[in-house]
C-alpha cells in the first residue's frame, strides 16, 4: 500500500525557514514525479512546487519562487521542501503527493503537516 | 483568487444528480486533457477522484464520471449519497512553466 508521511511543520516567524520532508514507501519511489500542495485554514488547494522522479527539473509556484526549494533523496524515498524567508501567507497545512508515471495527477496524498507563520 | 474558477457551492437530495463546473482557459482547461478531481472530507487528505477528463481510478464509484467543453469541465455525481458530502477540486495541466492549477473548490451539501 502506498504511503507518504509529511514532517516537519511547526510555528515560525516571519522572515524564518523550515524544512518539510515527506517519507514515501509502498510504491517505486525515484519512478514518481512529486509535488507539494498547501491549503491555506479554511481555503482551497494551491500547487506550490514539483520535482521530476530522477530530480533533475523542477517547478514552482510564483508565489514560492525563490524562497522555496524542492529536492528528493531518491536513495532514502523522501522527499524536501526548504521554505526560507516565511510569510504570513504561507501559514497552511502543507500536502506532498504523488504523481502518476503517465498524466499529471495526483494518485497519492500524505496526511499534511501545518506550517503556522506568526509572531 | 483561483486560477480555475468552480461555484462556491452546490446541493442536491439523495439520489438525485449534481453537476460541478470549472472553467479555465486556452492555456489550462481548453489546451490539455489533463483535468482531474479531487474529493475532500472535513480534515482529511484529497482524494482522487476524476483524472485525464474522464477517467476513474479503480475504487471510485461509477456515480462519478467527468467531461469537459472548451475550457470548461465538469463533474457530475449520480445517484447522490450522504457520504458524497465533501468539498470537490478540480485541476488542471497548464504547461510546463505553470505546471497545474487548481479551481477554488466547491462544497457539496446532500440536503
Amino acid at each position: 500500500e502506498e504511503h507518504l508521511l509529511e514532517s516537519g511543520g511547526g510555528l515560525v516567524q516571519p522572515g524564518g525557514s523550515l524544512r518539510l520532508s515527506c517519507a514515501a514507501s509502498g510504491f517505486t519511489f525515484s519512478s514518481h514525479a512529486m509535488s507539494w500542495v498547501r491549503q491555506t485554514p479554511g481555503k482551497g488547494l494551491e500547487w506550490v512546487s514539483a520535482i521530476s522522479g530522477s530530480g533533475d527539473s523542477t517547478f514552482y509556484a510564483d508565489s514560492v519562487k525563490g524562497r522555496f526549494t524542492i529536492s528528493r533523496d531518491n536513495s532514502k524515498n523522501t522527499l524536501f521542501l526548504q521554505m526560507n524567508s516565511l510569510r504570513a501567507d504561507d501559514t497552511a497545512v502543507f500536502y506532498c503527493a504523488k504523481e502518476v508515471v503517465a498524466g499529471v495527477h495526483f494518485d497519492s496524498w500524505g496526511q499534511g503537516t501545518l506550517v503556522t507563520v506568526s509572531s | 483568487q483561483s486560477a480555475l474558477t468552480q461555484p462556491r457551492s452546490v446541493s442536491g437530495s439523495p439520489g438525485q444528480s449534481v453537476t460541478i463546473s470549472c472553467t479555465g482557459t486556452g492555456s489550462d482547461v481548453g489546451n490539455y486533457n489533463y483535468v482531474s478531481w479531487y474529493q475532500q472530507h472535513p480534515g482529511k487528505a484529497p482524494k482522487l477522484m476524476i483524472y485525464d477528463v474522464t477517467q476513474r481510478p479503480s475504487g471510485v464509484p461509477d456515480r462519478f464520471s467527468g467531461s469537459k467543453s472548451g475550457n470548461t469541465a465538469s463533474l457530475t455525481i449520480s445517484g447522490l449519497q450522504a457520504a458524497d458530502e465533501a468539498d470537490y477540486y478540480c485541476c488542471s495541466y497548464a504547461g510546463s512553466y505553470t505546471y497545474v492549477v487548481f479551481g477554488g473548490g466547491t462544497e457539496l451539501t446532500v440536503l
